[in-house]
């Protein structure tokens, strides 16, 4: 079954430190991933998709389809990163569309 | 515009009530997904729409919910004989499939969250 795993709840960083927020996804076809952000008291909303190669507030998402694997990355982490992130992918099955992970709680410290 | 929206934002209902739940999309998104989220989980899909046409339909999701979205704009959600355990976030989501990097990209609701009593 098509699954999306987001291993760490929470984790919490310095600012100015690198993040890394974790994602590994099973799917037998060919995988479009997405990350998404919900700010505090916001909307959930996209932050990047790997069909775009963009980097969108200084994060980067590379596939490795090898490793099954979309991690999120950030050089230097800023206090306003600290909300929910999830990943998401987006298969193309009858009885399903897009499948999200449980998300990671990104805490910037000061 | 200011982007998607619902309602009810909230909605308390006792065990056995039918309730519905409206989603007014971005005007020009053809798509509309709806998607359930409980505490500590991602949001689950549900079903979605392109125009009036309800093209996937989850596997998981019970005969007692239906949806639909018969002018091709706003989308109702109705659950029927609610219980507990259909406790949780509703959320909405619109996009606007055709060419293009951004798109097909969804943009959410506020949801509604559903209690049942």
């Amino acid at each position: 079954a098509q699954r999306v795993t987001q291993p760490e709840k929470l984790l919490s960083v310095f600012k100015g430190a690198p993040v890394e927020l974790k994602c590994n996804y099973s799917y037998s076809g060919s995988p479009e991933l997405f990350w998404y952000v919900q700010y505090s008291r916001q909307r959930l909303q996209l932050l990047l998709r790997h069909i775009s190669r963009e980097s969108i507030k200084g994060f980067t998402a590379d596939l490795n389809k090898g490793e099954t694997s979309f991690h999120l990355k950030k050089p230097f982490a800023q206090e306003e990163d600290s909300a929910m992130y999830y990943c998401a992918l987006r298969i193309h099955n009858y009885g399903q569309n897009f499948v999200f992970g449980p998300g990671t709680r990104l805490s910037v410290l000061p | 515009d200011t982007g998607v929206s619902q309602d009810p934002r909230h909605k308390i209902t006792k065990r056995g009530q039918n309730v519905t739940f409206r989603c007014d999309p971005i005007s020009e998104h053809n798509r509309l997904y709806w998607y359930r989220q409980t505490l500590g989980q991602g949001p689950e899909f549900l079903t979605y729409f392109q125009n009036e046409a309800q093209l996937e339909k989850s596997r998981l999701l019970s005969d007692r919910f239906s949806a639909e979205r018969p002018k091709g704009s706003f989308s109702t959600l109705e659950i029927q004989r609610t219980e507990q355990g259909d406790s949780a976030m509703y959320l909405c989501a619109s996009s606007f499939y055709g060419q293009g990097a951004r798109a097909d990209t969804q943009y959410f609701g506020p949801g509604t969250r559903l209690t049942v009593l």
